[in-house]
C-alpha cells in the first residue's frame, strides 16, 4: 500500500534559525497537504499542493511540491518559538479514496 | 459554522468497560476519519465512513473495536472490553469530499486504568 515517510522524525531548532523537513511518498500523488499540530492539540490543516513543481509561500513557511509529485518539503525562516509542534504531511491518490498520513516531524524550539 | 466536534473531551475506563466516542462532521461533510494517537507519536488512520457505509476500515483492530456513521447524528467509535493499550487520543476527522481538506475535532483523550 501507499506509504508516506518524514524526515526527520525530531527537528531541533536554535530560535531564529531556518530548517527544512521533507515528506516522501512511495507512489505518485494527486496532491498533498501539510498540517500542524501543537503540543496537546489537534491537527490544523496549512496547505495544499496540486501542481508538480507548485511552491506556496505563508509567512515564514515556504511549501513546495517535487516535480514528479512524491515528495514535498517545507522550509521555516527565521524559527520562532510558535512553530513549535508536529507537522504532518498527508497524501491522496487520484484513484484513491483518503488521505495517507506521514509519521510527522516534531519541532523543537532552543530560545 | 461550528467545526467538528468531539465528545466527551476525556474518558476514563477501567479495564473490561466499553468506551463510546462521538463524532459531529462539520456542517455539510458526509466523510468522517478515526485517527488513534499515541503520546510522542503519529496519527495511526483506523476507519473512514460515509453517511451509513464504512468504506475503508483497513486500520481498525479485527477485534472489540468498531464504527458507525448512522444518517441521523454522529459517527460512534465503539471500543469494547477496553485494555490499557487502548489509552490514546482518538481523532476524528470530516471533509465535504474524499481527499479534500481534513478537518479534526479536538479530540477524545482515553485513559484505560
Amino acid at each position: 500500500g501507499q506509504q508516506v515517510m518524514q524526515i526527520p522524525q525530531y527537528q531541533h531548532v536554535q530560535e531564529g534559525e531556518d530548517f527544512t523537513t521533507y515528506c516522501n511518498s512511495s507512489t505518485t500523488l494527486s496532491n498533498i497537504q501539510w498540517y500542524k499540530q501543537r503540543p496537546g492539540g489537534h491537527p490544523v490543516f496549512l496547505i495544499q499542493l496540486v501542481k508538480s513543481g507548485e511552491v506556496k509561500k505563508q509567512k515564514r513557511l515556504t511549501f513546495q511540491f517535487g516535480e514528479a509529485k512524491k515528495n514535498s518539503s517545507l522550509h521555516i525562516t527565521a524559527t520562532q518559538t510558535t512553530d513549535v509542534g508536529t507537522y504532518f504531511c498527508a497524501g491522496g491518490k487520484a484513484a484513491g479514496n483518503k488521505l495517507t498520513f506521514g509519521g510527522g516531524t516534531r519541532v523543537l524550539v532552543k530560545p | 459554522n461550528a467545526g467538528v466536534m468531539q465528545n466527551p473531551r476525556h474518558l476514563v475506563r477501567r479495564r473490561g468497560q466499553e468506551a463510546r466516542l462521538r463524532c459531529s462532521p462539520m456542517k455539510g461533510h458526509s466523510h468522517v476519519y478515526w485517527y488513534r494517537q499515541l503520546p510522542e507519536e503519529g496519527l495511526k488512520f483506523m476507519v473512514y465512513l460515509q453517511k451509513e457505509n464504512i468504506i475503508d476500515e483497513s486500520g481498525m483492530p479485527k477485534e472489540r473495536f468498531s464504527a458507525e456513521f448512522p444518517k441521523e447524528g454522529p459517527s460512534i467509535l465503539r471500543i469494547q472490553q477496553v485494555v490499557r493499550g487502548d489509552s490514546a487520543a482518538y481523532f476524528c476527522a470530516s471533509s465535504p469530499k474524499p481527499q479534500e481538506t481534513q478537518y479534526f475535532g479536538p479530540g477524545t483523550r482515553l485513559l484505560v486504568l
